[in-house]
């Protein structure tokens, strides 16, 4: 199970946004990607492998894992990055996502 | 470029049965895994299932096992989910993904009504 928090993070533009997944059990090979929808929209990935960009990513979005903890960060939220958040695990037989973080504006 | 495209979706009874495919260009379909992936209005994603390039390996999420069925056929570039005994929960826009480290590309999803 992949726990995300907070279910809504409310700030500005410019401001950084901090997102948090936790892993109910160790993820193998920190096989875990986080992505990104916007209303109406397929999602986009962002990152995988924990911390590895996606091709075309800003690199204001970053990753990183500590033990079953795992981070989203964006260094500086710009309007188009509002928007519901998930992450989701590949590292077993079975993937899961967790049930999204939405960044909304303050 | 890559391009999924999700056709199929539409309104169905419970207990009824409906077949989704996926049709896949600009990249060599047999060399990838593939996922179906589907989010009820308002909620969020919940993987489905995912089937090798091969067609050879398969996995269920618990909440549809035994009553969905994966397949592919790599000559005609397609997915597809064969859906039955439907329920009422599983009303959601179903979406076809490339896995490949997670889901790198997505179709823009086809909308299934479970509804009397």
């Amino acid at each position: 199970v992949l726990t995300q928090s907070p279910g809504t993070l409310s700030l500005s533009p410019g401001e950084r946004a901090t997102l948090s997944c936790r892993a109910s059990q160790s993820v193998s090979n920190n096989y875990l990607a986080w992505y990104q929808q916007k209303p109406g929209q397929a999602p986009r990935r962002l990152i995988y492998d924990a911390s590895s960009r996606a091709t075309g990513i800003p690199d204001r979005f970053s990753g990183s894992a500590s033990g079953t903890d795992f981070t989203l960060t964006i260094s500086r939220l710009e309007p188009e990055d509002f928007a519901v958040y998930y992450c989701q695990q590949y590292g077993s037989s079975s993937w899961t996502f967790g049930q999204g973080t939405k960044v909304e504006i303050k | 470029q890559v391009q999924l495209v999700e056709s199929g979706g539409g309104l169905v009874k419970p207990g009824g049965s409906l077949r989704l495919s996926c049709a896949a260009s600009g990249f060599t379909f047999s060399d990838y895994y593939m996922s179906w992936i589907r989010q009820a209005p308002g909620k969020g994603l919940e993987w489905v299932s995912y089937i090798t390039g091969s067609g050879t390996t398969i996995y269920y999420a618990d909440s549809v096992k035994g009553r969905f069925t994966i397949s592919r056929d790599n000559a005609k570039n397609s997915l597809y989910l064969q859906m039955n005994s439907l329920r009422a929960e599983d009303t959601a826009v179903y979406f076809c993904a490339r896995s490949n480290w997670g889901f790198d590309y997505w179709g823009q999803g086809t909308l299934l009504t479970v509804s009397s």
